[in-house]
C-alpha cells in the first residue's frame, strides 16, 4: 500500500488560510468516511486533529476544519498562527481492512 | 488521566528481534484497539498493525506480514509488539496509539492517545 499523495511543504503568513490536500484512490480516501488528520512536532507523538473526514475532537481549535471530494481529502487552517508550524499527516482505512498514512506536509509560517 | 506508557530505547543487531511494550492507563484496556505506528529519521509515519485487547485479534500491513506479532496481557494493561528479523530499515520511532472508535461508528481508523515513542536502532 503506497502513501497517500500530500504536497511536501505548504506555506502562509499569520493570518492567512491554507489548505493540505491528500489524494487516494476509490480503496481509501474515496471509499469510507474514515479519514483522520494529524499534527505532528519534532519529538512529540503526533496529536489527532479531525477525524471522520470532518470532525474535530475536543480541545482542536475550530481553526481546524475537514472536508472531501471524490479521492481527495483536504485539511484547511484558517486564521494561521505561529503555534500551526508543524508536519501534518492524513490516514484513510482502506478497502484491505488496513491503515494507510500520507507522505506528510511541512506546514511553515512565514 | 489516559495514558499510553512505553519501554524505553533498545539497540538491535541486525537479524534480531525486538519486543517492545505499551501500558496502558485511565481507561478500560480490553475497549479500544491499540495500533502501532512508526517513523524513521526524515520519513513519514508508517501503519504497522492492530490489535484488539479483548479478542487478541489482530491485522498487519502487508509489509510486515510474517515477522510482526502484536500480543496483550491483559491482567496488567499491557500491549507488545515484536518485530523479527531485523534490518538497519527498520531503525525508527515506534510509537503505540489508541483507536477510539470501532468499525461502522464514529473514529475508526482515528488515534487519540499516543504512547511516547520508542526509539529502536539496528545497527551492526
Amino acid at each position: 500500500q503506497s502513501a497517500l499523495a500530500q504536497p511536501a511543504s505548504v506555506s502562509g503568513s499569520p493570518g492567512q488560510s491554507i489548505t493540505i490536500s491528500c489524494t487516494g484512490t476509490s480503496s481509501d480516501v474515496g471509499g469510507y468516511k474514515y479519514v483522520s488528520w494529524y499534527q505532528h512536532n519534532p519529538g512529540k507523538a503526533p496529536k489527532l486533529m479531525i477525524y471522520d473526514v470532518t470532525k474535530r475532537p475536543s480541545g482542536v481549535s475550530n481553526r481546524f476544519s475537514g472536508s472531501k471530494s471524490g479521492n481527495t481529502a483536504s485539511l484547511t487552517i484558517s486564521g494561521l498562527q505561529a503555534e500551526d508550524e508543524a508536519d501534518y499527516y492524513c490516514s484513510s482505512y482502506t478497502s484491505i481492512s488496513t491503515l494507510v498514512f500520507g507522505a506528510g506536509t511541512k506546514v511553515t509560517v512565514l | 488521566q489516559v495514558h499510553l506508557v512505553q519501554s524505553g530505547a533498545e539497540v538491535k543487531k541486525p537479524g534480531a528481534s525486538v519486543k517492545v511494550s505499551c501500558k496502558a492507563s485511565g481507561y478500560t484496556f480490553n475497549n479500544y484497539d491499540i495500533n502501532w505506528v512508526r517513523q524513521a529519521a526524515g520519513q513519514g509515519l508508517e501503519w504497522l498493525g492492530w490489535m484488539n485487547p479483548y479478542s487478541g485479534n489482530t491485522g498487519y500491513a502487508q509489509k510486515f506480514q510474517g515477522r510482526l506479532t502484536m500480543t496483550r496481557e491483559t491482567s496488567i494493561n499491557t500491549a507488545y509488539m515484536e518485530l523479527s528479523s531485523l534490518r538497519s530499515e527498520d531503525t525508527a520511532v515506534y510509537y503505540c496509539a489508541r483507536m477510539f472508535g470501532h468499525y461502522g461508528s464514529s473514529g475508526y481508523g482515528a488515534f487519540d492517545i499516543w504512547g511516547q515513542g520508542t526509539m529502536i536502532t539496528v545497527s551492526s
